[in-house]
């Protein structure tokens, strides 16, 4: 799996968009990007995930660039709900898939 | 998505003895992973738990200290034996199903005294 490589925190006021960006520039071109967060030593919760174009879902959009680099993950109204861990993985999709998780980004969000 | 549950879902264990782990999903579901998760740290994969065989273990994992099972394709425990106190940690498992997403459990806490 490619490395990844996210700023260790970031901090978002409440009802503004969180961009949260990851570096991830020896990704191959059969690897996803995908998206996960941890609220509180909770069990990671799936956000997104995308190949080469920009998706979105209810709760994010993903940002690919074009030559898959890089990506940015967007909260469009950030809420305190949001205060969690979030981790960008690069990852072959199918059922033998294994999940590499680095450090990750620490996104607080304030009143 | 999958619904995945835990059992049990904090403990506090002697040095010394096991514990096990017990991981369910409400569906069938194709592969099955366990992660560690030590304080303050990312999650890291122990195994994939294989179905009818034994587990896949990653590097530093070993089978007489994380013994393994998957009788069915629903089910999967995780034993952690001889805790020591470096065992202290949340062990998750994890699940996929076809080209389907990985989904995680909401964890399990053990502190070993």
């Amino acid at each position: 799996d490619a490395k990844t490589t996210q700023p260790t925190s970031m901090d978002c006021a409440e009802g503004r968009a969180a961009n949260l960006p990851c570096n991830h520039s020896t990704i191959s071109g059969n690897e996803y990007v995908y998206w996960y967060r941890q609220i509180h030593s909770q069990g990671p919760q799936y956000i997104i995930h995308g190949l080469k174009n920009n998706e979105t879902n209810e709760m994010a959009s993903l940002i690919i660039t074009e030559d898959r680099k890089s990506s940015t993950l967007i909260l469009p109204h950030a809420t305190l709900r949001d205060t969690a861990v979030y981790y960008c993985i690069a990852s072959y999709t199918g059922t033998a898939s294994k999940l590499t998780f680095g450090t990750g980004t620490r996104l607080q969000v304030t009143l | 998505s999958a619904v995945i549950s835990q059992k049990p879902s904090r403990d506090i264990c002697q040095r010394g003895t096991s514990l096990t782990i017990q991981c369910q999903v409400d569906s069938q579901v194709t592969m099955m992973f366990w992660y560690r998760q030590q304080p303050g740290q990312s999650l890291t994969l122990i195994a994939t738990a294989n179905q009818g065989s034994e587990a896949t273990y990653e590097s530093g994992f070993v089978i007489d200290k994380f013994p393994i099972s998957r009788p069915n394709l629903t089910f999967s425990t995780l034993t952690v034996s001889n805790m020591s106190p470096e065992d202290s940690s949340i062990y998750l498992c994890s699940v996929t199903s076809g080209l389907e997403t990985q989904y995680f459990g909401p964890g399990t806490r053990l502190l070993v005294l």
